[in-house]
Order: C-alpha cells, then sequence, then structure tokens
C-alpha cells in the first residue's frame, strides 16, 4: 500500500490561497489520488481526484508531478467554512479499498 | 438522492456489552466500507463489502468484531464484548462501483454512529 505523509497542520487567513502537500513515495502505477475533506461530526466528503498532472473543479485544484511521488491540493481564497480536517488518499483502486492517513488540519482565520 | 444512512447517531455502553450498527448504502451502490474513527484520527477501514462478499477484513478485530451485509444492500456492525479502547466514531460508507469495474475513489459517507464505552 501506498502511505501518505502529509503535514499535521496548517494555518491560514481568509482568502488566502492553500496548498496542502502530500507525499507518496511508492504509489503504483494504477494509483489514483484522491483528497476528502472532514468537517467535526460529519463523514468525510470527497474534494478531487487526479492520476496526473493538473486537475481543477469548482472547489480546489490538485497538481500532480510527473514522478507522481507527491501531489498539492489547492483552496482558492479560503473562508473561515474551509476549516477542517484534509485526508489523501492512494488507493488500491484496481481492488477498490481505500485506507486514510491522519490527515491535515485546517485552520482558517478571520 | 437520499445519502447513506446510519443508526444510531450515539451509543453508550458499558464495556463487556454488546452493541449494533446499521447502515443503508445509497440505491445501486455495491461497495460498502466500514470505518473505526478514533478521535483525532483518521478513519480507519475495518471491512469492505462488494455486494455481500467480503473484500477485506484484515483491520478487522474479528474476535470481538464482526460484520454482515444482507441482500448486498444493508450492513450491521457488531461489537461483542465491547472494550474502553473501542469508543470511536463508526463511518459507513458506500461507493457505486461493483463487481469487475474500477471504482474511482468517491466513497459517500454517512455522518456515523459515535460510541461511547465506560
Amino acid at each position: 500500500l501506498a502511505k501518505t505523509t502529509q503535514p499535521i497542520s496548517m494555518d491560514s487567513y481568509e482568502g488566502q490561497e492553500v496548498n496542502i502537500t502530500c507525499s507518496h513515495n511508492n504509489i503504483a502505477t494504477n494509483d489514483y489520488i484522491t483528497w476528502y475533506q472532514q468537517f467535526p461530526s460529519q463523514g468525510p466528503r470527497f474534494i478531487i481526484q487526479g492520476y496526473k498532472t493538473k486537475v481543477t473543479n469548482e472547489v480546489a485544484s490538485l497538481f500532480i508531478p510527473a514522478d507522481r511521488k507527491s501531489s498539492t491540493l489547492s483552496l482558492p481564497r479560503v473562508s473561515l467554512s474551509d476549516t477542517a480536517v484534509y485526508y489523501c488518499l492512494v488507493g488500491l483502486y484496481n481492488f477498490n479499498k481505500f485506507y486514510f492517513g491522519s490527515g491535515t488540519k485546517l485552520n482558517v482565520k478571520p | 438522492e437520499a445519502g447513506v444512512a446510519q443508526s444510531p447517531r450515539y451509543k453508550i455502553i458499558e464495556k463487556r456489552q454488546s452493541v449494533a450498527f446499521w447502515c443503508n448504502p445509497i440505491s445501486g451502490h455495491a461497495t460498502l466500507y466500514w470505518y473505526q474513527q478514533i478521535l483525532g484520527q483518521g478513519p480507519k477501514l475495518l471491512i469492505q463489502f462488494q455486494n455481500n462478499g467480503v473484500v477485506d477484513d484484515s483491520q478487522l478485530p474479528k474476535d470481538r468484531f464482526s460484520a454482515e451485509r444482507l441482500k448486498g444492500v444493508d450492513s450491521t456492525l457488531k461489537i461483542q464484548p465491547a472494550k474502553l479502547e473501542d469508543s470511536a466514531v463508526y463511518l459507513c460508507a458506500s461507493s457505486w462501483a461493483g463487481t469487475g469495474t474500477t471504482n474511482t475513489g468517491e466513497l459517500f459517507f454517512g455522518e456515523g454512529s459515535r460510541l461511547t464505552v465506560l
């Protein structure tokens, strides 16, 4: 299994762009990279997924370098409501298994 | 579209007692997961079902935990007997992927069942 490493926590201010990097040195050829967001007392929620290069949706962007050994979740102009824990997953997608790491606790300040 | 339903939301029991959690996945979702989330940690996969068959239960403490998925739809997770360290939120998730397909990674989670063992 590809283990992921993320910063334990990050602080930001409203309106700033936030970049959270995840390291996954042992990622397999068929693995996709998926990010989830979790608010207190709620289950995780899917944010974005990618395989290589860049993916963008209405919520975030995901940057993946050519070697795929890391990925960066970019949240544009964060607000207080983006305060949450963000998880990076690299799963055995061919076998449909998803393991969460410890996540990054993002604290957005006014 | 209805989301993943879980019950009960909260449960308090004493150690050595038993408890059961129920999950109803999103209609049509073939894959169902049970995760355990201890306060301050990421969710830990306990068991994964594909329809009514088990795909992965490598992290399920089988001496005390059991799970079943009846007719490939609803699922029940049971703990017997409970220990203090079982205090956690038990999350159920589902995804659409069925047998022979690749799961894209979008899991839909319920709100969880919070267990406190005294």
